[in-house]
């Protein structure tokens, strides 16, 4: 089993340009979700979904858009790039969608600059 | 608001020398704490999840306790295998989704 994966694992962008993070799982999980993690902050959440054709907002959803036509694949668009958005992106899924807590599995990573 | 504050930030042992590691949260019906660990240029893998005060798991050198208030992880005995950030994470009841709260994370150097 691959699990979740992320590609690309590094990028770079300069301010204003666009660009999508793919991200895939493996284990037929409905729940699938975006993290970052910056330095000295835990991981906060940008969009989930609970399944295909269904995305909601996080903690931190400005400028990132998401989609979710399969349940395998969920990509993280980046409309105009800043560079707050300077970070690693972590994809996770679960098996719940709503209830009982059950542990997340997350990606590689994808780390992302923009100057 | 649910918060989970981790201590310390950064520790370091010479192997075999036993610790552990603080989790304290603060969360409105927690419904499960999770303990991750994630190492350099990897995505946090799951250890354990904890579901109510009084709780024990224990996976090889590692043992993961909780109370009403914070968690602890346990290293006995650790190698330098065990270096890694340890991640706490809680889930409450915020009205039917996932939403996890995750600390920042204590990072462990084990030196031979």
């Amino acid at each position: 089993n691959a699990g979740v994966t992320q590609t690309p694992k590094f990028q770079v962008l300069k301010t204003g340009q666009s660009m999508t993070l793919q991200c895939a799982q493996d284990m037929n999980h409905e729940y699938m979700s975006w993290y970052r993690q910056d330095p000295g902050m835990g991981l906060r959440l940008i969009h989930y979904s609970v399944g295909a054709g269904i995305t909601d907002q996080g903690e931190v959803p400005n400028g990132y858009n998401v989609s979710r036509s399969t349940t395998e694949d969920f990509p993280l668009r980046l409309l105009s790039a800043a560079p707050s958005q300077t970070s690693v992106y972590f994809c996770a899924s679960t098996k719940d969608r709503t209830g009982g807590p059950s542990p997340l599995h997350f990606g590689n990573g994808t780390r992302l600059t923009v100057t | 608001e649910d918060q989970v504050t981790q201590s310390p930030e950064a520790l370091r042992l010479q192997e075999g020398e036993s610790s552990s590691l603080n989790c304290s949260y603060t969360v409105s019906g927690l419904r499960g704490l999770f303990w991750y660990r994630q190492d350099p240029g990897k995505g946090p893998e799951f250890l354990f999840t904890l579901y109510s005060a009084g709780e024990e798991k224990e996976k090889e050198r590692l043992k993961a306790t909780l109370t009403k208030k914070e968690s602890f992880l346990h290293i006995t005995a650790p190698k330098p295998e065990d270096s890694a950030t340890y991640l706490c994470a809680v889930i409450g009841n915020s009205g039917g989704y996932q939403k996890v709260t995750f600390g920042i994370g204590t990072k462990l150097q084990v030196i031979p």
